[in-house]
């Protein structure tokens, strides 16, 4: 079964910094790739999502993300990090041919918390 | 801009009481989906909704849960005797196609 790893439960940068946060998908056909943001207290948000076309997606805050094929990832950056960045983010992915009832799949979640 | 909103937005309830938590989908959208996340774990799909009727469920989604699109807006989603492994966070999603749109969440606790 299609599962998603996102590698580290907790990262931790300073407010300018690199934000980079990791996702493995496992199927062989790569599926359709998301990436949500949880900030305290609130629903999900979808920050990118890759589907067809150009491997580098760009979100929304300044995030963007990469898909690799040859490296069944799709991690997510952020040139420079901002305190308000500080929140869960879920990699999560929906199979292809799933039937077209599109049920997302969810990594276990990154904490990123952002310090002066 | 158009958004999925859900009531109540935490519900506290005594095991074995049945319990409806409410979504109202965005307008357009035609598919319709129940996510739970218990505490520190992860989202878990537990039902997608299309054309009136489950499109899929998955093993969470067991004979004590039930959903229901009672009118043209609303989108429920009923457990009918609750346990204490119940307690999550209940999120409704909706899409017109790949892109889902999540509400706020309802936190249940069953005590």
């Amino acid at each position: 079964a299609q599962s998603v790893t996102q590698l580290g439960s907790h990262v931790s940068v300073s407010e300018g910094a690199l934000v980079l946060l990791r996702c493995n998908y496992s199927s062989s056909v790569p599926p359709y790739l998301f990436w949500y943001v949880q900030y305290p207290n609130q629903g999900l948000q979808l920050l990118l999502k890759y589907t067809t076309g150009a491997t580098l997606v760009k979100g929304i805050n300044g995030f963007e993300a990469e898909f690799k094929k040859s490296e069944t990832s799709f991690h997510l950056t952020k040139p420079s990090a901002h305190m308000s960045d500080a929140a869960e983010y879920f990699c999560a992915v929906i199979p292809l041919f799933s039937g077209g009832y599109n049920k997302l799949i969810f990594g276990a979640g990154t904490r990123l918390a952002v310090h002066p | 801009e158009p958004e999925v909103t859900q009531t109540p937005s935490h519900q506290v309830t005594q095991m074995g009481q049945e319990v409806i938590l409410r979504c109202v989908p965005i307008s357009n959208h035609l598919y319709f989906y129940w996510y739970r996340q218990i505490l520190g774990q992860k989202v878990e799909f537990l039902v997608s909704f299309y054309n009136n009727e489950i499109s899929e469920k998955s093993e969470i989604f067991d004979d004590q849960f039930s959903v229901e699109r009672p009118d043209g807006s609303n989108f429920t989603l009923k457990i009918r005797s609750t346990k204490l492994e119940d307690s999550a966070m209940y999120f409704c999603a909706s899409s017109v196609q790949l892109e889902q749109y999540f509400g706020p969440g309802t936190r249940l606790t069953v005590t």
